[in-house]
């Protein structure tokens, strides 16, 4: 079955210490999103790539970097998790710009100590 | 400052009944909305959607109005099913949007046998 898959599903990382959480897709769409989403908020946007375009958005923390080495993969890179960085980051991709509908993965739950 | 509200955190319907979930945004240039559905550690899932053209879309038991001048969307549920159980994402998007959507916090949808 064609998906978004998310790993690891759960992390942990000291503060401070950089991590990176992994995307992958197998639906060929062109367009991939990092949302950040903490306990009852709704997701936010971090940031998107169409191709390889990378769109950050204006209020996204310069700690937050992300990868796209090819279609398939996406990589967030936290480089110095705080305690506010605490959430569930989640991953989806849409086949176009303008099709608003999101095929997302399940998550992974990050937890900063 | 919230776009899309979502002011009820949670619902509880007997099976068979109507659930009725509603959605209030403040930005007139939506053009677009979608509602999600997202079970316990999974990733939100598509669930339906609705052009700003429309004041109705339908599929199944899963019917979704728009009413523009009061900037309210509403997804109906009938009949409701205990599989329904879930917590449910409205958003919203729009042409020249940055290609991004705006999403609510989420109301959790609890069907009783």
């Amino acid at each position: 079955d064609a998906m978004v898959i998310q790993n690891p599903r759960y992390q942990v990382t000291q503060f401070g210490k950089p991590v990176t959480l992994s995307c992958s897709q197998t639906l060929n769409h062109n367009v991939m999103y990092w949302y950040q989403q903490k306990s009852s908020q709704a997701p936010k946007l971090l940031f998107h790539y169409y191709d390889k375009d990378f769109n950050n958005e204006a209020d996204t923390p310069d700690n937050f970097q992300s990868r796209r080495p090819n279609t398939s993969f996406c990589f967030l890179d936290i480089r110095s998790p705080g305690l506010g960085d605490a959430a569930m980051y989640l991953c989806a991709t849409s086949r176009a710009l303008l099709s608003y509908e999101q095929y997302f993965g399940p998550g992974t739950r990050l937890t900063v100590t | 400052d919230q776009q899309v509200k979502q002011n009820s955190p949670s619902l509880s319907v007997q099976e068979g009944r109507i659930s009725i979930l509603n959605c209030d945004y403040t930005n007139s240039m939506f053009d677009y909305f979608l509602w999600y559905k997202k079970y316990p550690a999974e990733g939100p899932t598509f669930l339906i959607s609705i052009s700003s053209i429309k004041d109705k879309n339908e599929d199944g038991r899963f019917t979704v109005f728009l009413n523009k001048s009061a900037k309210h969307l509403s997804l109906h549920i009938v009949p409701s099913q205990p599989g329904d159980s879930a917590v449910y994402f409205c958003a919203a998007g729009y042409q020249g949007g940055s290609e991004k959507l705006v999403f609510g916090k989420g109301m959790k949808l609890t069907v009783n046998p």
